[in-house]
């Protein structure tokens, strides 16, 4: 298995533009979950999903943000208007079932907003 | 918030050396995980202790679990080059989400 793919890996967009993180988890696993990583605030959890369903949005920081699970193998999260503090690196992650197992970590979207 | 602590935050060792991390919760947990993170790179997971087990062992790596205080620790033993990175406890208690903490920056000089 080629593990846990995002893209794109670096996104550099000024301020206002739409910006769209994409990822498709490990075939077979039925959670997944969107985490933001900042030096600031380190790693929090944004969203998570259990069969294509989300469970838990209350990381969501706003209604800029937005995630949708269309189908087992893919997932989206989307940022309208982007802002400089969204500045991060997001991380997908996907696990065979819920918290309480281990999470395989996708390489992550450094995101640059200027 | 069951948010955890690691300590130290960061921990500059020679090859060869062992390496304790440490790591504090502030709540009841179902398990505690440990996660690994080399520089630009994903987490990786290492390994899980569940709140009922004291102990774990996984090639080089011991973590142990008391429940009483808290804690667990991460130790890492005749360390490597290789095992420069952030390690990240995670813990996870009831229907909760995993709550990362921090991390402890581990640099092992060759």
């Amino acid at each position: 298995d080629a593990g846990v793919i995002q893209s794109p890996r670096h996104e550099v967009t000024e301020m206002g533009q739409e910006v769209t993180l994409r990822c498709k988890p490990i075939s077979g696993h039925n959670s997944l979950f969107w985490y933001r990583q900042t030096m600031m605030r380190g790693l929090e959890l944004l969203i998570y999903f259990n069969n294509n369903v989300p469970i838990d949005d209350s990381g969501m920081p706003e209604d800029r943000f937005s995630a949708k699970m269309p189908n087992a193998s893919f997932s989206t999260l989307k940022i309208q208007p982007s802002e400089p503090r969204d500045s991060a690196v997001y991380f997908c992650a996907s696990a065979v079932a819920g918290f309480g197992d281990e999470q395989y970590f996708g390489p992550g979207t450094r995101l640059t907003v200027t | 918030s069951q948010q955890g602590e690691e300590d130290p935050q960061a921990l500059s060792i020679q090859e060869g050396e062992n390496a304790t991390m440490n790591c504090s919760y502030k709540t009841s947990i179902n398990n505690l995980q440990w996660y690994r993170q080399n520089s630009g790179r994903g987490l990786v997971h290492l390994i899980l202790i569940r709140s009922n087990e004291r102990e774990k062992h996984s090639g080089r790596l011991r973590v142990t679990l008391d429940t009483s205080k808290k804690s667990s620790s991460l130790l890492i033993t005749a360390s490597r080059a290789a095992d420069t990175a952030s390690y990240f406890c995670a813990s996870q208690g009831g229907s909760e989400k995993l709550v990362f903490g921090k991390g402890t920056k581990l640099t092992v000089n060759p």
